[in-house]
């Protein structure tokens, strides 16, 4: 069945980039989504890229997506404290099925 | 604009009783998403609306879970009985279009007890 699967622990230095990796097998996935959950708050949308992309950048961020091996990645340059958080990775459906498919969700750790 | 707003934030309720929670969409958006995590899994879909009209509720678990969305504005899930297993956080989200992303409210922790 269709699946999405995040490491579940990533933990780096202030300052450092962060790469927080996503594979799935749902090859029809039209989108894929970074999502961010901070502590008691909701599922806050970072950035997405269609499936047709190999990349998008949005200042700190970059998404890569390598269609081949149905891998998904997110790059945040200069990790600040304040990114720390859960990060999910999920993939949309083609047609009308918006149905999204969500990993566990990777929680990063900053460190001063 | 308000985001998508949940009610309530908690609620602790008693294996066999009923809870109905809440969902106000982002005004204008006529798709509405009803998502659901279970501790320690992935967070799973449950339906999606299209206005008042039920889109997908092919994640809906079982018939003790309803919902609605009466004139396509705010939508209701209510779980009646409710068990042990239903316990989780229940995420609503909406969109303008089919294929905008979702908006997510901060969802709803419900605990069966």
């Amino acid at each position: 069945g269709e699946d999405v699967e995040q490491s579940l622990f990533l933990s780096v230095r202030e300052g450092d980039s962060s790469v927080i990796n996503c594979t799935y097998t749902d090859s029809s996935s039209t989108y894929l989504y970074w999502y961010k959950q901070e502590p008691g708050a909701g599922l806050q949308l970072l950035t997405y890229i269609f499936s047709n992309m190999d990349m998008k950048q949005d200042q700190r961020l970059t998404v890569l997506l390598n269609k081949k091996d149905k891998h998904l990645s997110l790059r945040i340059a200069d990790t600040q404290t304040g990114d720390s958080a859960i990060y999910f990775c999920a993939g949309g459906g083609a047609g009308n099925n918006r149905k999204l498919i969500w990993g566990l969700g990777t929680s990063l750790a900053v460190n001063p | 604009e308000a985001g998508v707003t949940q009610f309530p934030s908690h609620s602790v309720i008693e294996k066999g009783q009923t809870v109905t929670l809440r969902c106000d969409p982002i005004s204008g958006h006529d798709n509405l998403y009803w998502y659901r995590r279970v501790m320690g899994k992935e967070i799973k879909f449950l339906l999606h609306f299209v206005k008042e009209s039920k889109q997908d509720e092919s994640g809906m678990p079982n018939n003790r879970f309803l919902a609605e969305r009466t004139g396509g504005t705010y939508s209701t899930l209510k779980v009646q009985p409710a068990e042990l297993e239903d316990s989780g956080v229940y995420f609503c989200a909406s969109s303008r279009e089919l294929w905008g992303a979702p908006t997510f409210g901060s969802g709803t922790r419900l605990t069966v007890v």
